[in-house]
Formats: structure tokens, C-alpha cells, sequence
């Protein structure tokens, strides 16, 4: 198993632009969430779904949009990308409500 | 809104000094998760407690769940340089269904 995997792992991007950050995960998880993680911040939630066709918007929603049309895939767009946007972004999916929560390794965004 | 404060924000040791994280909830949580995550890394689930009072223990790592359960804690006995990273805390959303919202961390260093 290949667990959770994030693509890319490090972007750039112009204020402006829009891009797709990829999540997959292999383990047949129905949950999956989005985390951006800021220093002194801790992780917080962007996105998250409890299964195929089904999201709901986090802490900080505004500026991303995601689907999940597959249980494998959880894509996260930005849409016109901010310099507050710079960070480290997460994704993680578990079995369910009482399970812990795989994370992938992570992609990390610079807006310029 | 819920939130899910940690303290210290910043520990140093010595390796062998025993170390103390706190956990604690604006609110009532119906379980609380803890992570470890490297420098560098991402987070890696620990542990999930769930009843009032619950103590478990992981080699050298002991986590407690508060009996009102609105606090937790992690217990590091004798430091190793492995230890270090941030550790953070989770819990549910009090009504937000399965979503998860994470302490701000504690980072530890362990010096020799």
C-alpha cells in the first residue's frame, strides 16, 4: 500500500493563478480531509468529505474548492492563487470517525 | 468557536528529562487523538482516547484523558533525541460532525 500520496510535492505559483493539488489514498478510506499547516498555527481544516460525492467546507474554506468523485481521490483547487495561501498543505483520509487519520507527506506552496 | 489549546508551545530538555504536553477543549470531547510529527514531516497518529479518565501507555509515552473530558496529556519519561518534533492534539468539532480540529502543538527539542 501506498498509503496517502500528495502531488506535487513542492509548487510556486504567481498571485493570480490557479492550480490542483492531488490527494490519493489506496486504502479504501471513506473519510478524507484537507489541512493547511502555518507556523505557530497547528493544522487547520480546509476541507473534508465522509465519502464519494459528499464534502463540507472546514475552518478556513474560502479561496479552495474540491470534489470527490472517486473514494480514491480528493483533489483540492485553488482558485486564484493569494500570498496568504503560502503554506504547507495536508491530506489525510481514516477509516472513520474513531480512527486516527493517515497524512500524506505534504505539499508546500509559495505564492509569489 | 471550539478551540483546542496546548501548552508549552516550546519545550527544550535535556535527554533524559522527563516531558509534559496539555491538551485542553473550550469543550466537552467525545475522544481525543494525539500525533507526532517530525521536523520536516508530516503527522503520524499515536493514540486515541475515549472514556473519562482513560490512561494509556506506549513504551516510554503515557497519554491521559481528563475526567471531565476537556483536557488530556502526554507524558514523555527519560527524553531520547528520537522524541523530537511536535506533538499535537485532536478533537472532533462539537457539532461538526466528523470533523477534526487540532491543538496548536507543542514543540519539543531534546538536547544532549
Amino acid at each position: 500500500n501506498a498509503g496517502v500520496t500528495q502531488t506535487p510535492k513542492f509548487q510556486v505559483l504567481k498571485t493570480g493563478q490557479s492550480m490542483t493539488l492531488q490527494c490519493a489514498q489506496d486504502m479504501n478510506h471513506e473519510y478524507m480531509s484537507w489541512y493547511r499547516q502555518d507556523p505557530g498555527m497547528g493544522l487547520r481544516l480546509i476541507h473534508y468529505s465522509v465519502g464519494a460525492g459528499i464534502t463540507d467546507q472546514g475552518e478556513v474554506p474560502n479561496g479552495y474548492n474540491v470534489s470527490r468523485s472517486t473514494t480514491e481521490d480528493f483533489p483540492l483547487r485553488l482558485l486564484s492563487a493569494a500570498p496568504s495561501q503560502t503554506s504547507v498543505y495536508f491530506c489525510a483520509s481514516r477509516t472513520g470517525q474513531g480512527y486516527g487519520y493517515t497524512f500524506g507527506s505534504g505539499t508546500r506552496l509559495t505564492v509569489v | 468557536g471550539q478551540q483546542v489549546m496546548q501548552i508549552p508551545q516550546y519545550q527544550h530538555v535535556q535527554e533524559g528529562e522527563d516531558f509534559t504536553t496539555y491538551c485542553n477543549s473550550s469543550t466537552t470531547l467525545s475522544n481525543i487523538q494525539w500525533y507526532k510529527q517530525r521536523p520536516g514531516g508530516h503527522p503520524v497518529f499515536l493514540i486515541q482516547l475515549v472514556k473519562s479518565g482513560e490512561v494509556k501507555k506506549q513504551k516510554r509515552l503515557t497519554f491521559q484523558f481528563g475526567e471531565a473530558k476537556k483536557n488530556s496529556s502526554l507524558h514523555i519519561t527519560a527524553t531520547q533525541t528520537t522524541d523530537v518534533g511536535t506533538y499535537f492534539c485532536a478533537g472532533p468539532v462539537t457539532g461538526g460532525g466528523n470533523k477534526l480540529t487540532f491543538g496548536t502543538g507543542t514543540q519539543l527539542k531534546v538536547e544532549l
